[in-house]
């Protein structure tokens, strides 16, 4: 079964300084990853993805993550932090060969809380 | 464009009431997903539908059913509401490709008291 861990419930930065978001994943083959954002009573919006090739993904807001296959991790980062990137952020993965491949699954969540 | 669109945006049941949560999209997407998100807990798929009149169970569906009778249409019908399907509902679609990233409705939160 594919699972999906972000093991920060909260995290705070100070604007202006890099941020990162930690993801970790478990699936039975290859990875689909992606990267979510959430802001207050609204739904999720569509941050990043990585399917194959480059480890280097970049997104939508400046957003950029890397995959870590042996560390079975893709960490969301920024290089500077914005008071408008506080919103709670979620990873996802689909597991290539498995029975549910269909599926998306998510992790439980990260709050990320930009200082001014 | 509208993309995903669920409707209402909030309710509140009495327990062993029965409702229809609505959601359509506009992109001509086949697959199309219904969560539930507690806080704490990110989202649990609850039904997928992988086209007109397909659909298939996710992690938790005890509680709930759903029809896919068009590709723009995919409600979710709660019977018999109980408290512990308090919770924020959404509605997602995507193209059928597995790299497809899902487009979100903006939720609909349902109280059961």
């Amino acid at each position: 079964a594919q699972s999906v861990a972000q093991p920060e419930d909260q995290v705070n930065v100070a604007e202006g300084n890099p941020l990162t978001v930690k993801c970790t994943y478990s699936v039975s083959g290859n990875p689909y990853l992606f990267w979510y954002v959430q802001y207050p009573n609204r739904g999720l919006q569509f941050l990043l993805k990585y399917i194959t090739g480059d480890n280097l993904v970049k997104g939508s807001y400046g957003f950029e993550a890397e995959f870590n296959k042996s560390q079975t991790s893709f960490h969301l980062k920024k290089p500077s932090a914005l008071v408008s990137d506080s919103a709670l952020y979620f990873c996802a993965v689909r597991d290539l060969t498995s029975g549910s491949a269909r599926q998306l699954t998510f992790g439980s969540g990260t709050q990320l809380t930009v200082l001014p | 464009n509208a993309g995903v669109t669920q409707t209402p945006k909030f309710r509140i049941l009495k327990i062993g009431q029965s409702m229809t949560l609505q959601c359509t999209q506009d992109m001509n997407h086949n697959y199309m997903y219904w969560y539930r998100q507690d806080p704490g807990m990110g989202l649990k798929l609850i039904y997928y539908s992988v086209g007109a009149g397909i659909t298939d169970k996710g992690e938790v569906p005890n509680g709930y059913n759903v029809s896919r009778s068009t590709t723009e249409d995919f409600p979710l019908r709660l019977e018999l509401a109980a408290p512990s399907q308090t919770s924020v509902y959404f509605c997602a679609s995507s193209t059928p490709g597995q790299g497809s990233e899902a487009f979100f409705g903006q939720g609909t939160r349902l109280t059961v008291v």
